[in-house]
C-alpha cells in the first residue's frame, strides 16, 4: 500500500508552546486530508488540502500542502490542553485510503 | 443526516474463537466502506475497503476476512482469533464523490 509516513511519533509541550507535525509521501497526492483522534475516541476530519503549496487555517491550527504535493504539514500556535491527541494525515489512492502513522500529542499543563 | 454504526463497543474473546464486527450506515447510498484496525498506541492500518455491495478488497494477509451483503452493511469476521487480532477496529465511510471519512465509534477487541 501506499506509505505515508509522519514525523514526530509522539510530541511533548508545555501548554502555551507550539506544535508541528510532517506528513510525507513517497508519491504525488491528489489530495491530503488531516484527521484528529482524541484519547480513546475515533478519527475526526478537520481540513483536506487539494492544491500545490496550499495554506488553510482554522483558529489556531495551519494546515500546508508542499509544492510538490508529496508532503504536508499540521501546526498549532500556543496549544492548549484541548488539543491533546493523535494527528493523523490521510490520502487516497483510486478508492484506497490511507492514514498516516500519526503523531501523538501531550500538553503538560 | 447521514449516522454510521459500529457495535459491540467492547469485545473479549478467547483464542480460537469466531470473532463477527458489524457496521452499518444511515442516510447515504453507495459508500466506499472501510475496515480499520489500531493497535495500542499506534497508527491506523486499512485492512479491508468496499466499493459496492460484494466488492471486498484486502489489503493486508491476515486471519480475517470482510464482507459487504447489502449496501451500507460491511462485516469483519474471523474464523479463528489469535491473540494478534486484539486492537481497536473501526469503520468508515466515505460517499461518492469521495470526500472526508466518516468513522464508528470503534470496537475494543481483546483476545485472551
Amino acid at each position: 500500500g501506499q506509505q505515508v509516513m509522519q514525523i514526530p511519533q509522539y510530541q511533548h509541550v508545555q501548554e502555551g508552546e507550539d506544535f508541528t507535525t510532517y506528513c510525507n509521501s513517497s508519491t504525488t497526492l491528489s489530495n491530503i486530508q488531516w484527521y484528529k483522534q482524541r484519547p480513546g475516541g475515533h478519527p475526526v476530519f478537520l481540513i483536506q488540502l487539494v492544491k500545490s503549496g496550499e495554506v488553510k487555517k482554522q483558529k489556531r491550527l495551519t494546515f500546508q500542502f508542499g509544492e510538490a504535493k508529496k508532503n504536508s504539514s499540521l501546526h498549532i500556535t500556543a496549544t492548549q490542553t484541548t488539543d491533546v491527541g493523535t494527528y493523523f494525515c490521510a490520502a487516497n489512492t483510486g478508492n484506497q485510503f490511507y492514514f498516516g502513522t500519526g503523531t501523538s500529542l501531550t500538553v503538560i499543563p | 443526516s447521514q449516522t454510521i454504526h459500529q457495535w459491540p463497543a467492547t469485545l473479549v474473546q478467547p483464542v480460537g474463537s469466531p470473532l463477527s464486527l458489524e457496521c452499518t450506515v444511515e442516510g447515504t447510498s453507495n459508500p466506499n466502506l472501510y475496515w480499520y484496525r489500531q493497535a495500542a498506541g499506534r497508527g491506523l492500518q486499512l485492512l479491508f475497503y468496499s466499493v459496492g455491495i460484494g466488492q471486498i478488497s484486502s489489503e493486508v494477509p491476515q486471519n480475517l476476512s470482510a464482507s459487504r451483503p447489502q449496501d451500507r452493511q460491511f462485516i469483519l469476521s474471523s474464523k479463528k482469533l489469535l491473540l494478534s487480532d486484539s486492537g481497536f477496529y473501526l469503520c468508515a465511510w466515505r460517499p461518492r464523490p469521495v470526500t472526508e471519512a466518516f468513522f464508528g465509534q470503534g470496537t475494543r477487541l481483546t483476545v485472551v
